[in-house]
C-alpha cells in the first residue's frame, strides 16, 4: 500500500540534545512538507522541499534542520536551539509539477516530548 | 498574504443533527480550499476539496461544503452527525502555486451527543 510512514510514533529526548525525525513515502510524489501541531493553534509550517537536494524554508524554521537527499525521505533535525521543541509533528507529500490541486497526504505524526 | 479563520474551536451536536463547522479564508487569487479531519493521536486525512467547477463539493462520509466567492466561505456540513464523526477538522487554502503548501485554520473540536 501507498502511504507515508513516521517514526518513532512516540520520542522522548532530553533538553540540550538534537532529535531526528525520519518521513518516507512510497507515493512517488515530489513535494515533501514538515507542519507543527500545537494544541490550539492548527498547522504550522516548518520546511518544503519540492524537489531532491531543494528545500526551503517555512513559518517556523528556527531552530530546525532538513535534508532531502532522496525523492522517498524528508528527515527533520530539531536541534536544541528550538526553544519549545515539545510537538506533534506532522509530514505531508503531494504531487509536484505547475499544475495539480496541491492535496497533501500526512503520515501519522511524531509525538516529540523534551523534558 | 492568505489566512484561514475557523469559527469555533468546539461544536457540540447531538447524533442525528445538522452538522456546521464554519470557514472563512482570505486570499488574493482564486484559492484551493481544502477539508481536513483529524482523530485523536493520527495524521490528517482529506474530507473534500474545491479546485475549479462546481462550488458545491461532495466528500467522503456523507460530508459536503459550498465554495460562495462573494462570502470567502467555504462551510462544511452533514444533514446527520454520527458518533464517529467526533474529531477535530481543519480547513485549509492553497493559493501560492511556487511554495505549493496549505495555510491551515486553528482547528474546530466536534463533540456529537447520544
Amino acid at each position: 500500500d501507498g502511504g507515508i510512514t513516521q517514526s518513532p510514533k512516540y520520542l522522548f529526548r532530553k533538553e540540550g540534545q538534537n532529535v531526528t525525525l525520519s518521513c518516507e513515502q512510497n507515493l512517488n510524489h515530489d513535494a515533501m512538507y514538515w507542519y507543527r501541531q500545537d494544541p490550539g493553534q492548527g498547522l504550522r509550517l516548518i520546511y518544503y522541499s519540492q524537489i531532491v537536494n531543494d528545500f526551503q524554508k517555512g513559518d517556523i524554521a528556527e531552530g530546525y534542520s532538513v535534508s532531502r537527499e532522496k525523492k522517498e525521505s524528508f528527515p527533520l533535525t530539531v536541534t536544541s536551539a528550538q526553544k519549545n521543541p515539545t510537538a506533534f509533528y506532522l509530514c505531508a507529500s503531494s504531487r509536484g509539477g505547475t499544475g495539480g490541486t496541491y492535496e497533501q497526504y500526512f503520515g501519522p505524526g511524531t509525538r516529540l516530548t523534551v523534558t | 498574504a492568505q489566512s484561514v479563520t475557523q469559527l469555533g474551536s468546539h461544536v457540540s451536536v447531538s447524533e442525528g443533527a445538522l452538522v456546521l463547522l464554519r470557514c472563512n479564508y482570505s486570499s488574493s487569487v482564486p484559492p484551493y480550499l481544502f477539508w481536513y479531519v483529524q482523530y485523536p493521536n493520527q495524521g490528517l486525512q482529506l474530507l473534500l476539496k474545491y479546485t475549479t467547477g462546481a462550488t458545491l463539493v461532495k466528500g467522503i462520509n456523507g460530508f459536503e461544503a459550498e465554495f460562495k466567492k462573494s462570502e470567502t466561505s467555504f462551510h462544511l456540513t452533514k444533514p446527520s452527525a454520527h458518533m464517529s464523526d467526533a474529531a477535530e477538522y481543519f480547513c485549509a487554502v492553497s493559493e501560492d502555486p511556487g511554495r505549493r503548501a496549505l495555510t491551515f485554520g486553528s482547528g474546530t473540536r466536534l463533540q456529537v451527543q447520544p
